[in-house]
């Protein structure tokens, strides 16, 4: 299976843009990139998917290097209620699982 | 409202007791799923359905069974609990299995002593 590495954690201030990077340097044609996110006490949440072009949705944008071999998740201004653990997946398309790793811990602060 | 709901949310029990997890979706999704989730080790794939009647193991089947005889109900069941599967566990549905966003239950926490 495709890795993907991500920062341990990161900070933000409320109301600033968050970049989140995803490192994925071994991903295949077919892969899409998923991210999702688990708030505290929560199960995890789905935030947005790609696979070549850069994508935007209600919740986030994602921008997808031209190489594919990186992405970042883009929330556009953090509130503290975005303080969560934000999981990038590499996925097939089709019946795989979903393969979580440690994710990135993003805190927010007032 | 559209939610996968899961019950209990906690439980303890002891070694060898047969318990089980129901998780129910409102959405008539075809797929659902059931992860656990241990420090370090992130979400894990225990079972999966891809319809009624369907179902298959994930990356950690062992120690636990399914069932998927209507669309809505996807019970765990664990016949004889044991405290390695002390855990988290998630369930998760999706309309089918090529979409990619899935939807996941507010969690069960066990505790086997």
């Amino acid at each position: 299976d495709a890795k993907t590495t991500q920062p341990n954690s990161m900070e933000s201030n409320e109301e600033e843009p968050v970049h989140l990077p995803c490192n994925h340097s071994t991903i295949s044609g077919t892969d899409y990139i998923h991210w999702y996110r688990q708030l505290p006490s929560q199960g995890p949440e789905y935030v947005i998917h790609g696979l070549t072009s850069n994508v935007n949705n209600r919740m986030a944008s994602l921008a997808i290097a031209e190489d594919r071999k990186s992405s970042t998740l883009i929330l556009h201004r953090a509130t503290l209620r975005d303080a969560a653990v934000y999981y990038c997946i590499l996925r097939e398309k089709g019946n795989t699982p979903l393969v979580f790793g440690k994710g990135t811990r993003l805190s927010v602060i007032a | 409202e559209a939610q996968v709901t899961q019950n209990p949310r906690y439980l303890i029990t002891v070694t060898g007791k047969k318990l089980t997890v129901t998780c129910s979706q409102n959405m008539n999704h075809e797929y659902m799923s059931w992860y656990r989730q241990d420090p370090g080790l992130g979400l894990r794939q225990i079972y999966y359905s891809m319809n009624v009647e369907v179902t298959d193991k994930g990356d950690v089947p062992e120690g636990y069974k399914v069932s998927r005889k209507e669309k809505r109900n996807f019970p765990l069941i664990l016949e004889s609990p044991s405290p390695n599967q002390t855990s988290l566990y998630f369930c998760a549905s999706s309309p089918n299995p090529v979409r990619h966003e899935q939807y996941f239950g507010p969690g069960t926490r066990l505790t086997v002593t």
